[in-house]
């Protein structure tokens, strides 16, 4: 089965603190994303890597920036955490780019309060 | 940009009822894909659509695309706690997926 992980369930940071949440995922999936998600807003896709060291800006990708050093794993860095950036925040994963048998799969998510 | 629009976004019923639930768009789908996302989880990937018409079985969840590609249902018979969960549809367009803001589904025992 494949495996997402985020490194942690549920974080609390202060304003103006630097956050990282890490996603791993075991297999080989070109193509990661973090998306955050909202209440009434559904999933909102914040940017997104379909290889090691390139990305692509999503929808919202104000406040955040991302790194992919290695194919496995896909970091989400706030650089200035912003009350506005609590939220629930998604990894997912998956292969190939496009096509009906080309699924996302999604790790457990990382509940983020920001004070 | 393509918007899923999903009804309605709160159910609340008993267990045993039967219920639907709708995702619906105004551009054509080139596929669809349905998720249960459970308290405290991840969407987990419940069933795919491609095709017109097609309708898919996975247990006592029935799911339908539209003729035209443009909607899709998810009927759940004789629910059950196990089924409470927000439900979400989701297409996709250039390396990027678009998902509606789901119904929220809880079954009452």
């Amino acid at each position: 089965d494949v495996k997402v992980t985020q490194s942690s369930r549920y974080l609390v940071k202060r304003t103006g603190e630097k956050v990282f949440l890490e996603c791993v995922q075991d297999m080989d999936h070109e193509n990661m994303f973090w998306y955050r998600q909202d209440p009434g807003l559904g999933l909102r896709l914040i940017y997104f890597s379909y290889d090691v060291k390139m990305k692509e800006k999503g929808d919202i990708p104000e406040g955040y920036s991302v790194s992919r050093e290695k194919k496995e794993r896909f970091s989400l860095i706030l650089e200035s955490a912003s009350t506005n950036q609590t939220s629930m925040y998604l990894c997912a994963s998956k292969t190939q780019a496009l096509g009906p048998g080309s699924t996302q799969y999604f790790g457990p998510g990382t509940r983020l309060l920001v004070l | 940009t393509q918007l899923l629009e999903q009804s309605p976004q709160f159910l609340s019923i008993q267990e045993g009822e039967n219920l639907t639930v709708y995702c619906n768009s105004s551009s054509v789908f080139s596929s669809l894909q349905w998720y249960r996302q459970e308290p405290g989880e991840g969407p987990v990937l419940l069933v795919t659509v491609v095709t017109g018409g097609e309708v898919k079985k996975l247990k006592r969840l029935t799911f339908q695309f539209g003729d035209a590609r443009k909607d899709s249902s998810l009927h759940i018979t004789a629910a059950q706690p196990g089924d409470t969960g927000l439900y979400l549809c989701s297409t996709s367009g250039t390396y990027k997926y678009i998902f509606g803001t789901g119904t929220r589904l809880k079954v009452l025992a």
